[in-house]
């Protein structure tokens, strides 16, 4: 079965500076998808971005951005001119392309210091 | 557009009390998911429908009941509780199975079985 691992359980950051999450998946299967989510202290699970494994260029919204290793199996997000609402859960995850199977890591806390 | 709704927000049950944990989407989805959510572990998924009267087991199936008689509703059943089955429980849906489609999710119920 697929696996994802976020090998940061915390992460901080000074306001206005850049930080990268962290995330390795392992799959046998070429075509899937990768997503990162947002989860601040409401508990509601918020898309931030998404990566098709068939496009080689890395996804962007906004301030928010991938680097896609499809060969390493990674999938960083990197979060430019951080700002206080980006303080949340933030979660890796995989969906098959092939069956119904989605996996998340177990996430990564990220603060943000003012 | 309500997106995805849940109810209740908050449940305390006994061992052995059933319950349903209703869902309901007005997007006209064709998936739709419930997960698990436990402290270090991400979101788990139970179930899944790929359409009304299909359903699926996902990876942590045993304890759960689903059924979905139409395309709007998704309730997840508990037959007899038990404290394992403390979590946050998210109810999620897509467009279609097929692609890289946001899953879109409620607000969450967090049910706690004394």
């Amino acid at each position: 079965a697929q696996t994802v691992t976020q090998s940061q359980p915390e992460m901080s950051v000074q306001e206005a500076e850049t930080v990268t999450l962290s995330c390795t998946y392992d799959t046998s299967e070429s075509d899937y998808y990768l997503f990162w989510y947002k989860q601040p202290p409401s508990r509601q699970m918020i898309l931030v971005i998404r990566q098709e494994a068939y496009k080689q260029q890395n996804a962007t919204e906004n301030r928010f951005s991938v680097n896609f290793q499809k060969a390493a199996k990674s999938f960083s997000l990197k979060i430019s001119d951080s700002q206080l609402g980006d303080a949340a859960m933030y979660f890796c995850a995989y969906r098959s392309g092939n069956n119904n199977d989605m996996r998340f890591g177990a996430g990564t806390r990220l603060t943000v210091k003012p | 557009n309500a997106g995805v709704t849940q109810t209740p927000k908050f449940q305390v049950l006994k061992t052995g009390q059933s319950m349903t944990l209703q869902c309901a989407q007005d997007m006209n989805h064709e998936y739709m998911s419930w997960y698990r959510q436990d402290p270090g572990m991400g979101l788990r998924l139970i179930h899944y429908s790929v359409g009304a009267g299909i359903t699926d087991q996902g990876e942590v199936p045993n304890g759960y009941n689903v059924s979905r008689s139409t395309t709007e509703d998704f309730p997840l059943r508990l037959l007899s509780a038990a404290p394992s089955q403390t979590s946050v429980y998210f109810c999620a849906s897509s467009y279609s199975v097929a692609g890289g489609y946001e899953q879109f999710f409620g607000p969450g119920t967090r049910l706690t079985v004394l």
